[in-house]
Parts: C-alpha cells; sequence; structure tokens
C-alpha cells in the first residue's frame, strides 16, 4: 500500500520562475492537502483539493494554485517565485473533508535563488 | 483565526529521563488534536490523535497525550524517552468545522543523548 509520493524531491529555481510541484495520494484517500514548511517553523496550510475544486485555502496569494486530477493526485503551481517562497512543500492526503486524519509525503525542497 | 502555541523550541534530556511537551491553542469551538513527528530525514508522522471521548489518548512509541479543555492544552508526554524519540514533535488543531485543515504549532526540537 503506497503511502503519500511526492515529485521532484528537490528543486532549484530562479526568481521570476514557475514551478509545479506533485503529490500522490495514500491509496483510497480523495481529499489532498499541501502545507509549505518554512525553515524552524511548523507546516502552514496552503490549500486543499476535494472533487477536482478547491475547497479551503489559507493565507497565500494566488500566485499560489492548484489542481486536482480524477485519480485524485494533486499539483502545486508558483508563479512569479520569490526568494522568501524557499521551503519545503508538503503533500497530505486524507479520506473525506471532514477531518480526518492526514498523511504526510516526503516533501519538496524548493529553492529559490 | 486560530493559533497553535508550543512552549519549547528545543529539549535537551538524557534517555530514560521523562518528556513533557507543552500546545497550547486558540480556538472556541470543538476541535480534533494531533501530534505529529519527524524523525531526521522522515516525512511527518501521526503519533496520537484526539477527536472525542477519553480525554487522556495513547498513541504509538509509549507517548500519550491529555486534552484538558479548560486549559485549551493538549500536552504530549513519555515516561522514559530513547535516544531513538530524538526528533522533531509538532502539536496541530483541527476545529471540526474547518474540514480537513490543519494548524501546526512550531514544533519542539528534541534531542536525546544517549
Amino acid at each position: 500500500d503506497a503511502g503519500v509520493t511526492q515529485s521532484p524531491t528537490h528543486l532549484i529555481k530562479t526568481r521570476g520562475q514557475q514551478v509545479t510541484l506533485r503529490c500522490s495520494p495514500k491509496s483510497g484517500h480523495d481529499t489532498v492537502s499541501w502545507y509549505q514548511q518554512a525553515l524552524g517553523q511548523g507546516p502552514q496550510f496552503i490549500f486543499q483539493y476535494y472533487e477536482e475544486e478547491e475547497r479551503q485555502r489559507g493565507n497565500f496569494p494566488d500566485r499560489f494554485s492548484g489542481h486536482q486530477f480524477p485519480n485524485y493526485s494533486s499539483e502545486l503551481n508558483v508563479n512569479a517565485l520569490l526568494l522568501g517562497d524557499s521551503a519545503l512543500y508538503l503533500c497530505a492526503s486524507s479520506l473525506g473533508t471532514g477531518g480526518a486524519e492526514a498523511f504526510f509525503g516526503q516533501g519538496t525542497r524548493l529553492t529559490v535563488v | 483565526a486560530q493559533s497553535v502555541s508550543q512552549h519549547n523550541h528545543h529539549v535537551i534530556l538524557s534517555e530514560a529521563a521523562s518528556l513533557e511537551l507543552g500546545c497550547n491553542y486558540s480556538y472556541g469551538g470543538t476541535v480534533n488534536l494531533f501530534w505529529y513527528v519527524q524523525y531526521p530525514g522522515q516525512h511527518l508522522q501521526l503519533l496520537l490523535k484526539y477527536f472525542s471521548g477519553d480525554p487522556l489518548v495513547k498513541g504509538i512509541k509509549g507517548f500519550e497525550a491529555e486534552f484538558i479543555k479548560s486549559k485549551f492544552s493538549f500536552n504530549l508526554r513519555k515516561p522514559s524517552v530513547q535516544w531513538s524519540d530524538t526528533a522533531e514533535y509538532f502539536c496541530a488543531v483541527n476545529p471540526k468545522a474547518a474540514g480537513n485543515k490543519l494548524t501546526f504549532g512550531g514544533g519542539t526540537r528534541v534531542l536525546v543523548k544517549p
């Protein structure tokens, strides 16, 4: 039973560029949430996708967008990258939207130079 | 907006010592509560969770936590730590009205000296 898988594991981008991160949820899960974890801080909620729609959003600018596919996998897109976007991006999957336990992937380490 | 405070950023202790990590949250409604652990080089893993019922919950690896509603607290405890408990520990809150959104504390780095 595969857990949550994320790709790539590491990424280096230049300021102003765009990036796409990918996530496959744990088998049987239909909800995907994305979190940003800056160095030395706890994860911060970016947004959540369920039934291919963004259901909730945290306090992140519109440069952050996402998508969920019919197979429940998801992408996180960040446009016009800033140095401050450097962080570990975590994907979490769960079943439904009723507060179920979330399972996390290993994350994608994004460095913006 | 809800917030979560973890009182200690760093804790250093010796093997066999007892561990208690504090967690307080600010939210007036009903919540689900979680403790996650991140071992070096690994992903976040669930240690334990509280949804309802007995406020003393037991998790994996000998950890337990107590929900005290009146104090908005959910402190994590382990009576006797091992070197393998070296990790970063995160408290997280999910208001039941907020779907699956988790609000995390800033984390506590625990170093257990052999």
